[in-house]
């Protein structure tokens, strides 16, 4: 258990489906992360807000549409995928520091898309 | 592009001392050096960072060169729960980890 909470942990939808996949955190962090993480692939980082901004976004397709209410939650909004787009959803939490960065990672989303 | 180079898998027996290198040759004055890994199906988990002398914690010890352009992960006394990918991470900036394709460490009884 690491402090980071992710909802749902398995999503099979369809190419026209609308979703969405939620994190929270119970550490009192003030960054939060996404990855996605393919098959044989190393992790790869979508989207980085730190402060409720986002300060990263690393030229994630628009399909994918992230949400950051407050501190504590994180969302990942869905529409339109591809079969492609089936991967390991991870979310992660830290304090936003310039020089100390240990990211806490909750359990991830299994996301297949039909 | 991750900045680390480590081998793709390592073997280790139960109850010796796993020893997982890293190269990080082009790595900066202030950049640090973290280590995570991910247990299959599981999210990663921080174990370890530093910046220039040795560190250790309850779960490893990290051997950093002098030159700092590699650095050792050591589990002292590894076990079947200690499989794994061991990800080597040159911090890039601030709130942005590259991860490479790690090290499959596989513990054998």
């Amino acid at each position: 258990e690491t402090g980071v909470t992710q909802t749902p942990r398995h999503l099979v939808m369809g190419m026209t489906n609308k979703k969405s996949l939620k994190c929270e955190q119970h550490l009192g962090h003030n960054a939060m992360y996404w990855y996605k993480q393919s098959a044989k692939k190393p992790l790869e980082l979508m989207f980085v807000y730190s402060l409720e901004e986002r300060v990263e976004n690393n030229s994630v397709p628009s399909r994918f549409s992230p949400e950051c209410p407050n501190s504590s939650h994180l969302f990942l909004h869905l529409h339109t995928l591809q079969p492609e787009d089936s991967a390991l959803y991870l979310c992660a939490s830290s304090q936003a520091t310039v020089t100390y960065n240990e990211q806490f990672f909750g359990p991830g989303t299994r996301l297949t898309v039909l | 592009d991750a900045k680390t180079t480590q081998p793709p898998s390592m073997d280790c027996a139960e109850g010796r001392a796993a020893n997982l290198p890293c190269n990080h040759s082009t790595i900066s004055g202030n950049e640090y050096v973290y280590w995570y890994r991910q247990i299959h199906s599981q999210g990663p988990q921080y174990i370890i960072h530093g910046l220039k002398n040795n560190e250790t914690n309850e779960m490893a010890s990290l051997i950093i060169t002098e030159d700092r352009k590699s650095s050792t992960l050591i589990l002292p006394h590894a076990t079947l729960r200690d499989t794994a990918v061991y990800y080597c991470i040159v911090r890039v900036l601030p709130n942005k980890l590259i991860f490479g394709t790690g090290t499959l460490l596989a513990v054998q009884p």
